[in-house]
């Protein structure tokens, strides 16, 4: 079945490291994204790409980095410099452009940095 | 402050009610996305509206999308606990038609 592949579920790391989230798609979708979700505030965009090697700063990119060298996927890296890194992540991806195309989730990793 | 606001923030109803969820842009928008969220998972596209006036139906849920394009209500006939979650609206922006924000959502519970 296609689909988005988060992982892992759940992550925890000290402060002061680099985390690398997984996400991989089957779905053959062109764009790909990485939101943050906190409680009470929706989902906030971090980084986008609309095709491989190619990719655009979100609302919140501060603090994260993104790769693009393959289709099929699109890690995010959590590094020390995110100040509150702790947060619910998702990814998504869509077939042609966001404005006529839905957006499909992962199931999330959520991250906890003590 | 935020693009899309959503009314109300959450909702307790007991089973068989209807109810309405509504989400709310100070801008014209150029499409709109309902998405469902369990707790702690992904989100699941529900419908998605792009002409003022449109409406669509799925199951026990339907979806409107005003005339003028800036408001879209979420409308639940007789209520089941399999609806309950947290329900965003999301909307592409005009400066960028790839970038899709998304309002705070509205958590709703359905008593049995």
């Amino acid at each position: 079945d296609g689909g988005i592949t988060q992982s892992p579920k759940y992550l925890f790391r000290k402060e002061g490291q680099n985390v690398t989230l997984s996400c991989e798609q089957n779905l053959n979708h062109d764009a790909m994204y990485w939101y943050r979700q906190d409680p009470g505030q929706g989902l906030r965009l971090i980084y986008y790409s609309q095709i491989v090697n190619d990719f655009q700063k979100g609302d919140i990119a501060e603090g994260y980095s993104v790769s693009r060298e393959k289709k099929e996927s699109f890690p995010l890296t959590v590094t020390s410099a995110q100040k509150n890194p702790t947060a619910f992540y998702l990814c998504a991806s869509t077939y042609g452009r966001a404005y006529n195309s839905p957006l499909h989730f992962g199931n999330g990793t959520r991250l906890t940095v003590t | 402050s935020q693009e899309l606001e959503q009314s109300p923030q959450s909702l307790i109803v007991q089973e068989g009610k209807n109810l309405t969820i509504n989400c709310t842009s100070s801008k014209t928008l150029y499409g709109l996305y309902w998405y469902k969220q369990k707790y702690g998972e992904g989100l699941i596209f529900l419908m998605m509206l792009q002409k003022g006036g449109e409406e669509k139906s799925h199951e026990k849920i339907t979806a409107k999308l005003d005339e003028k394009k800036q408001q879209s209500s979420l409308h639940i006939t007789a209520s089941q606990p399999s609806h309950a979650g947290i329900y965003l609206c999301g909307a592409p922006r005009k400066t960028s038609y790839d970038k899709v924000i998304f309002g705070p959502g509205t958590s709703l519970s359905v008593i049995p």
